[in-house]
C-alpha cells in the first residue's frame, strides 16, 4: 500500500477564508481522489484529481469553490474558498495504484470554520 | 449512478459473538466491493474486498460473501473481540478498468460489549 500524507492535520479558520489542504504520496499514482467526511457521516466523494487536466467534480461541488490542482503524480492539493461554517469536516485524499482497484486513504485533514 | 444502501446503522454484540452488516447496489456494472473499517478520529482502513467473479472470502476471522443476482454482498465478523468496535463501511466500484469511482454506504457503527 501507499504512504499518504496530509497537511494540515486541522485548523480553525473564520468564516470568508480559503485553506488549501496538501496530499502527498509516496509513489506515483495515476487515481487521486478527494472526499468530505461531515461528522458521524459517510464519506462523499468531491472530485477525481487529473493530472494534467481539470478535476472532474461530483454533482453538488464545483470548481470555483473547491479548486484542485494536481501538478504531478504524488502530488495534490485542494482548496476550500471563502469557508462557512457549514464546510466544517473532514477532508480525505485517497490514491489507487494503477491496475489495482483499491484506493487507499490519508490521515484526513480536520477542519472547523468559525 | 450507484447507490449503495447498507444496514444496520448501529450494531451492539457480545464480545465473542458474531457480526453481519449488509449491503445492497443498485448499478449492475459494479464488480470490486471493498470494506473499511474506521476508528475513532482514524483514517478508513481497507479489511477485505471482493470481485464480482467470486461468491466468499475470507481472512481469519472476517470474511465477506457476494450475490451478484441480488446485489447483495454482506461482511461477517466472527469471536469479536474488542478491538472489532469502530465503524465499518461497504462500498461498491465498476473497477480499475472503468470510472473507478467508489460509491460508499452510510456505515455501520459496531460496539463489542465486554
Amino acid at each position: 500500500s501507499a504512504v499518504i500524507s496530509q497537511k494540515p492535520s486541522r485548523d480553525i479558520c473564520q468564516r470568508g477564508t480559503s485553506l488549501t489542504i496538501q496530499c502527498q504520496v509516496d509513489s506515483q499514482v495515476t487515481m487521486m481522489f478527494w472526499y468530505r467526511q461531515q461528522p458521524g457521516q459517510s464519506l462523499t466523494l468531491i472530485a477525481t484529481a487529473n493530472q494534467g487536466s481539470e478535476a472532474t467534480y461530483e454533482s453538488g461541488f464545483v470548481i470555483d469553490k473547491f479548486p484542485i490542482s494536481r501538478p504531478n503524480l504524488t502530488f495534490s492539493t485542494l482548496t476550500v474558498s471563502n469557508m462557512s461554517p457549514e464546510d466544517s469536516s473532514i477532508y480525505l485524499c485517497s490514491v489507487q495504484p494503477q491496475g489495482t482497484d483499491t484506493q487507499y486513504f490519508g490521515p484526513g485533514t480536520r477542519l472547523t470554520v468559525l | 449512478g450507484e447507490n449503495v444502501e447498507q444496514h444496520p446503522s448501529t450494531l451492539s454484540v457480545q464480545e465473542g459473538d458474531s457480526a453481519v452488516i449488509k449491503c445492497t447496489y443498485s448499478d449492475s456494472a459494479s464488480n470490486y466491493f471493498p470494506w473499511y473499517k474506521q476508528e475513532l478520529g482514524k483514517r478508513p482502513q481497507l479489511i477485505i474486498d471482493i470481485r464480482s467473479n467470486v461468491g466468499e472470502k475470507k481472512d481469519q476471522r472476517i470474511a465477506v460473501t457476494l450475490n451478484k443476482t441480488a446485489k447483495h454482498f454482506s461482511l461477517h465478523i466472527t469471536e469479536t473481540q474488542p478491538e472489532d468496535s469502530a465503524v465499518y463501511f461497504c462500498a461498491a466500484s465498476p473497477g480499475y478498468s472503468s470510472a473507478s469511482k467508489i460509491i460508499f454506504g452510510s456505515g455501520t457503527r459496531l460496539s463489542i460489549r465486554p
